[in-house]
């Protein structure tokens, strides 16, 4: 079944550290896509990044960078130069295709604090 | 793009109380559209989805029930609330990507 780990629960930094998000996922479909939110304190869901299955290359996008490796079904996400601003949560989601139907299934999300 | 409006943003409702939620989608047409669910500290569950007007999947057993009377309304619904209903719940919309509503944070006393 689909499945997406986000093994670290909290991570605690320092302004400035750079961080990876780690997110692994487990699914029996040849073609998916993966995602990245960001949900601060009020809640909304932020879309950060959007990788189809397909596409291998890495992204960058200011401080954020993204890691896509097929072979060890990983999709981490870093940080790099912290700020306070980027505390949140993160999660890493998977599509689902069910009976012809997409269905977006999230990690459990990890908590990031970044302290001045 | 497509933008999902969703209220209220917080509610307070006694246990056995009824419950219903709104949510609607402007700049598109026949999306498919999802309730979340997330219990306070924990990740986002999915509850239901629909492809359609009047079609509608649930995904666990629970105390809930949606309905989907027109393309973009979408309706998240309870005869009598339980304490565990609590959490912030959330309306998506997939149509040409995902687009997530504010959401609504329901305690239950």
């Amino acid at each position: 079944a689909q499945k997406v780990t986000q093994a670290q629960t909290e991570i605690s930094v320092v302004e400035k550290e750079d961080v990876t998000l780690d997110c692994v996922y487990e699914t029996r479909d040849t073609t998916y896509y993966l995602f990245w939110y960001k949900q601060p304190p009020s809640g909304e869901l932020v879309f950060l990044i959007r990788r189809n299955s397909f596409d291998e290359q890495n992204e960058i996008s200011g401080r954020y960078s993204w890691n896509f490796q097929k072979s060890t079904s990983s999709f981490n996400f870093t940080i790099t130069a912290s700020q306070v601003v980027d505390s949140a949560v993160y999660f890493c989601a998977l599509t689902q295709n069910s009976g012809g139907y997409n269905k977006l299934i999230f990690g459990a999300g990890t908590r990031l604090a970044v302290h001045p | 793009s497509q933008t999902i409006h969703q209220w209220p943003a917080t509610l307070v409702q006694p246990v056995g109380s009824p419950l219903s939620l709104e949510c609607t989608v402007e700049g598109t047409s026949n999306p498919n559209l999802y309730w979340y669910r997330q219990a306070a500290g924990r990740g986002l569950q999915l509850l239901f989805y629909s492809v359609g007007i009047g079609q509608i999947s649930s995904e666990v057993p629970q105390n809930l029930s949606a309905s989907r009377p027109q393309d973009r309304q979408f309706i998240l619904s309870s005869k009598k609330l339980l304490l565990s209903d609590s959490g912030f719940y959330l309306c998506a919309c997939l149509a040409y990507g995902y687009t997530f509503g504010s959401g609504t944070r329901l305690t239950v006393v």
